[in-house]
């Protein structure tokens, strides 16, 4: 099982540039979320999706896009990237949302620069 | 959103057991209590989780209090592998994470030889 895959695991960009994280979980589950973890810090919850079509804000998210077409995939969107995005990436995966535990990637490093 | 409140950093002797513990004072009666780890450099992994009960996996043991606005996490036999960011989260109903884990800053548990 391959769990939860992000891609790239290291990305860094222009300041203006667009990228796309992505995300892809082959456990069937509904749930998806995005987080972003700065130095020291706690993961910060950016966009979740509670199954395909339906995605809703979290706490930052400002600067990212992102969209749920199928069930296994959960793609980031940063429009225009900036210094302050810099960090890293985190996306996860659960089968029953606050009542079961959530599986997560080994994380995309981003830098802006 | 529902806060938890943990000390910053613990530390523990190999082969002794560890008690982390978490102060939720706001929970609330829907709310689950979820623990995870986070090793350096790697995405946060599960480790236990439960409501009202205490609960007992291959990995720990959670130990909920009668009022529930508290809990703690119990290593039984700490190793050097289990050196790592602890994070107590409430799972809430409502509000606007929706079931997501809201993680705080974690206690960072040293394991010594």
């Amino acid at each position: 099982n391959a769990g939860v895959t992000q891609t790239p695991k290291f990305q860094v960009l222009k300041t203006g540039q667009s990228m796309t994280l992505q995300c892809a979980q082959d456990m069937n589950h509904e749930y998806m979320s995005w987080y972003r973890q700065d130095p020291g810090m706690g993961l910060r919850l950016i966009h979740y999706s509670v199954g395909a079509g339906i995605t809703d804000q979290g706490e930052v998210p400002n600067g990212y896009n992102v969209s749920r077409s199928t069930t296994e995939d959960f793609p980031l969107r940063l429009l225009s990237a900036a210094p302050s995005q810099t960090s890293v990436y985190f996306c996860a995966s659960s089968y029953g949302g606050r009542f079961t535990e959530a599986f997560f990637g080994q994380g995309t490093r981003l830098t802006v620069v | 959103d529902a806060k938890t409140t943990q000390p910053n950093s613990m530390e523990s002797n190999e082969e002794e057991p560890v008690h982390l513990p978490c102060n939720h004072s706001t929970i609330s009666g829907t709310d689950y209590i979820h623990w995870y780890r986070q090793l350096p450099s790697q995405g946060p992994e599960y480790v236990i989780h439960g409501l009202t009960s205490n609960v007992n996996n291959r990995m720990a043991s959670l130990a909920i209090a009668e009022d529930r606005k508290s809990s703690t996490l119990i290593l039984h036999r700490a190793t050097l592998r289990d050196a790592a960011v602890y994070y107590c989260i409430l799972s809430v109903l409502y509000g606007g994470s929706q079931g997501n884990l809201i993680f705080g800053k974690g206690t960072k548990l040293s394991v010594k030889p």
